[in-house]
């Protein structure tokens, strides 16, 4: 069972529009959230978070939305730029019940075009 | 320079053979992972640690076996048993409250 879902594999943008990599998942006792940033044959980077008594988090170009009623978060990046183009995780956590792991999701490979 | 080192980054096993991916962290956390990476399957865990001489398995602890006798050392053991252990293989770390680093990661393949 999937808890952690991002239903779009891929995606593409113009260099400088707006991408919005969607996530959603399915246990309501997920508290924290994470994006990370992956590229070919490297690990995953630390992108930005969000904790669950906030529905909005921003990072320079980066803004995390979360939405608890519908069990969805997105990440934003405006304006996209090339080097935007890589693999996006999102990942979720139960912090309160004391575990350190995280559920990540399946990824969606962002592609922004110049 | 805090980091989390994974060796070697490319691998090439026979089939039949075990082999041991490396995974050491100097920045002194307490938890550290295991994930496996396949094409449009995301990452999928192996086993994690919370604390030194304990670790519980994952969702794939299945052909995989792991050792935590020192806080910054994980290896990952891939036995002859893992049925398609060709992968990119992902360590990471952990403190409470926080975040993963990740490592490099190691890609396996099987000849």
């Amino acid at each position: 069972d999937q808890q952690v879902k991002q239903n779009s594999p891929s995606l593409s943008v113009q260099e400088g529009r707006i991408s919005i990599l969607n996530c959603d998942y399915t246990n309501s006792m997920f508290d924290y959230f994470l994006w990370y940033k992956k590229y070919p044959a490297e690990g995953p980077t630390f992108l930005i978070s969000i904790s669950s008594i906030k529905d909005k988090n921003e990072d320079g170009r980066f803004t995390v939305f979360l939405n608890k009623s519908a069990k969805h978060l997105s990440l934003h990046i405006v304006p996209s730029q090339p080097g935007d183009s890589a693999v996006y995780f999102c990942a979720a956590s139960r912090r309160a019940s004391g575990t350190y792991k995280y559920i990540f999701g399946t990824g969606t490979r962002l592609k922004v075009l110049a | 320079d805090g980091g989390i080192t994974q060796s070697p980054k490319y691998l090439f096993r026979k089939e039949g053979q075990n082999v041991t991916l490396s995974c050491e962290q100097n920045l002194n956390h307490d938890a550290m992972y295991w994930y496996r990476q396949d094409p449009g399957q995301g990452l999928r865990l192996i086993y994690y640690s919370q604390i030194v001489n304990d670790f519980q398995k994952g969702d794939i602890a299945e052909g995989y076996s792991v050792s935590r006798e020192k806080k910054e050392s994980f290896p990952l053991t891939v036995t002859s048993a893992q049925k398609n252990p060709t992968a990119f293989y992902l360590c990471a770390s952990s403190i409470w409250r926080e975040g993963y680093t990740f490592g490099s990661g190691t890609r396996l393949t099987v000849v």
